[in-house]
């Protein structure tokens, strides 16, 4: 089993229309969790941090539980600049992360 | 305040030749990783520094690729011989020590192509 799973996509939404990503780890020790946004021969960049209480960016919510091990990523009111691929990243201890395998988002005029 | 840096952008080689990257992490940061990224998947860890230490390379194919991260700041990532399979970005990234968590920063990545 992977150690950070997402669903690949590709996730296809018209403008305006609310999309959620979910990822699942499966290190229970997992310390911290993190969205990066990757545009198309880009690098990654820090969207959110992903708290325990939940947070919210905007037009973007992430969730955590912990019970489930489960992460989401809440975009609301999708803007074509919000094209990308969704990276889901855990963090343990010595500040060691692991990437899942990205969700790609492609909004539509 | 200046990026992390990597160098070359570009490279395409011919299997069994052998290839280096080099990457300039951001001023002061402690930590530095270098991701493999194939297409269409995500960053898998190669090698993780903690100054010039070696926190993690359980993932690094250690009979072709080496790493060394000398005084703690500039580090390169050699492979000899590549494989056709090792066509991929190598991205490399780097984070400050201290109490909470921050983000990783990356640079632009070499892009690597073996024929």
């Amino acid at each position: 089993r992977k150690e950070v799973e997402q669903d690949p996509g590709p996730f296809n939404v018209p403008e305006g229309a609310t999309v959620a990503f979910n990822c699942t780890y499966s290190n229970s020790a997992s310390q911290s969790f993190f969205w990066y946004r990757q545009d198309c021969r880009k690098e990654p960049k820090l969207l959110m941090s992903v708290y325990s209480s939940g947070n919210e960016d905007g037009r973007f919510t992430a969730q955590l539980n912990r019970a489930s091990q489960y992460i989401s990523l809440l975009i609301r009111d999708s803007k074509l600049s919000d094209s990308a691929t969704y990276l889901c990243v855990v963090g343990r201890s010595a500040r060691q992360l692991t990437f899942g395998s990205g969700t790609q988002l492609t909004v539509l005029p | 305040e200046a990026g992390v840096a990597q160098s070359p952008r570009y490279k395409i080689i011919e299997k069994r030749q052998s290839v280096a990257f080099w990457c300039n992490p951001i001023s002061g940061h402690a930590t530095l990783y270098w991701y493999q990224q194939i297409l269409g998947q995500g960053p898998k860890l190669l090698i993780q520094f903690q100054n010039n230490g070696v926190v993690d390379d359980s993932q690094l194919p250690k009979d072709r690729f080496s790493a060394e991260r000398l005084k703690g700041v500039d580090s390169t990532l050699k492979i000899q011989p590549a494989k056709l399979e090792d066509s991929a970005v190598y991205l490399c990234a780097s984070s400050p020590m201290g109490g909470s968590w921050t983000e990783a920063f990356f640079g632009q990545g070499t892009r690597l192509t073996v024929v």
